[in-house]
């Protein structure tokens, strides 16, 4: 069974980064099958894919283009685990941002529980 | 990058009721679609992926259908822990776009 836990601070204030880790349980971040997704939610967005990393003999990133030029997805093998940094964060930012495992291409099929976070002075 | 416009934005229904969800792509995605629930508070739950293939443990009342351009979410006979929002997503290439989402609601 695959579990991802999420962490990470639920407040920033603009113009900082925002950074968020999942930790794996139950498969590995360096699989040659799967990739790990970052998604977002807000009420003005609805959901919105923000980005993902994955390992196919290197590693790859993919991102959204209304946020790659602020971007960073990384993976962490030592702690089987990835992060997303996002800086120069504006309110626009605010959302409860998802780690999810897409297994096989596509299949977004295990999720984090969430981290609402709010971008505010 | 591909857009995908969900149909209708939010739909009255009850018990028992058979309902038909759209999603349109933008361009081609051939099989490339999948189907989440969100209820507040919870992570979306994958109902379906590659347009027709019912996630483990999901119900069969649920059922997807479409290729190309055009597809379906069909739940046969709507129970009370059905009602949520659903997103369609297309996978078929980065980045991966969801729909606006249908909020299906008790009539």
């Amino acid at each position: 069974q695959v579990q991802l836990q999420q962490s990470g601070p639920g407040l920033v204030k603009p113009s900082q980064t925002l950074s968020l880790t999942c930790v794996i349980a139950g498969d590995s971040v360096s699989s040659n099958s799967a990739a790990w997704n970052w998604v977002r939610q807000s009420p003005s967005r609805g959901l919105e894919w923000v980005g993902r990393t994955y390992y196919r003999s290197k590693w790859y990133n993919n991102y959204a283009v209304s946020v790659e030029s602020r971007i960073t997805i990384k993976p962490d093998t030592s702690n089987n685990q990835f992060s997303l940094q996002l800086n120069s964060v504006t309110p626009e930012d605010t959302a409860v941002y998802y780690c999810a495992r897409e297994s096989v291409v596509g299949k977004l099929d295990y999720w984090g529980q969430g981290t609402l976070v709010t971008v505010s002075s | 990058d591909i857009q995908t416009t969900q149909s209708p934005s939010s739909l009255s229904a009850s018990v028992g009721d058979r309902v038909t969800l759209t999603c349109r792509a933008s361009q081609n995605i051939r099989s490339n679609l999948s189907w989440f629930q969100v209820k507040p508070g919870r992570a979306p739950k994958l109902l379906v992926y590659a347009a027709s293939s019912l996630q483990s443990g999901v119900p069969s009342r649920f059922s997807g259908s479409g290729s190309g351009t055009d597809f379906t979410l069909t739940i046969s006979s709507l129970q009370p822990e059905d009602f949520a929002t659903y997103f369609c997503q297309q996978t078929y290439n980065t980045p991966f776009t969801f729909g606006q989402g249908t909020k299906l609601e008790i009539k």
